[in-house]
């Protein structure tokens, strides 16, 4: 049972270029969020999901995008890469309450 | 909205001391408390899952009890070992309508336990 899978673990980026972060889960989750966690600093909620083809913002979705075609995938998009956005990039699934993180992107922009 | 709250930041303890850990949340309405552990660059591991209907919950030398009516929980650590060195965070999950499905994270406690 894999869990909760990103890819890649680590990337930098050029300013003003775009990627796309992966996260996968195996459990069936119909929830999905991405966090961001600056130095330091406790998790900032990105982007939620309460099923394939529901997304809504969190608290700082400037600059992100995102899809949810099926349960399984929940893909975070990077549009025009600012330095602002280094970080490091938790996917969750949660069940009954319950969360369930991958184990992280370290993303660099420079 | 609900906030959260750990104190103190940071903790250090010399090895074989008990860790207590506190946890804060402004709203008593929430569905469960969970505690997390993140070790330097890596991932949170869920430690343990407290539901609304609990008081505590108990894995190995790791206690967690809840109070709702108070806002906190808090995480016992008995007899602390240098492997217990990382940061602890905890993340409540609000009832309300307008905010279910958005857990509140604190900053986390940054736990040192000295050999």
């Amino acid at each position: 049972n894999a869990g909760v899978t990103q890819t890649p673990k680590f990337r930098i980026l050029k300013i003003g270029q775009s990627m796309t972060l992966q996260c996968t889960q195996d459990m069936n989750h119909n929830y999905m969020y991405w966090y961001r966690q600056d130095p330091g600093m406790g998790l900032k909620l990105i982007y939620y999901s309460v099923g394939a083809g529901i997304t809504d913002k969190g608290e700082v979705p400037n600059g992100y995008n995102v899809s949810r075609s099926t349960t399984e995938d929940f893909p975070l998009r990077l549009e025009l890469a600012a330095p602002s956005q280094t970080s490091v990039y938790f996917c969750a699934s949660s069940w009954d309450g319950e969360l369930f993180f991958g184990e992280g992107s370290r993303l660099t922009v420079l | 909205k609900q906030e959260v709250t750990q104190i103190p930041a940071a903790l250090s303890v010399p090895e074989g001391e008990n860790l207590v850990l506190n946890c804060s949340f402004t709203d008593s309405a929430i569905y469960n408390l969970q505690w997390f552990r993140q070790d330097p660059g890596k991932g949170l591991t869920s430690l343990l899952l407290i539901q609304s209907s609990q008081r505590e919950q108990t894995s190995g030398r790791l206690n967690a009890s809840l109070d709702k009516s108070s806002g906190r929980s808090t995480l016992y650590i008995a007899a602390s070992q240098p492997g217990d060195s990382a940061t602890y965070l905890c993340a409540a999950l609000p009832m309300t309508t307008d905010s279910w499905g958005k857990f509140q994270f604190g900053a986390g406690t940054q736990v040192v336990v000295t050999p």
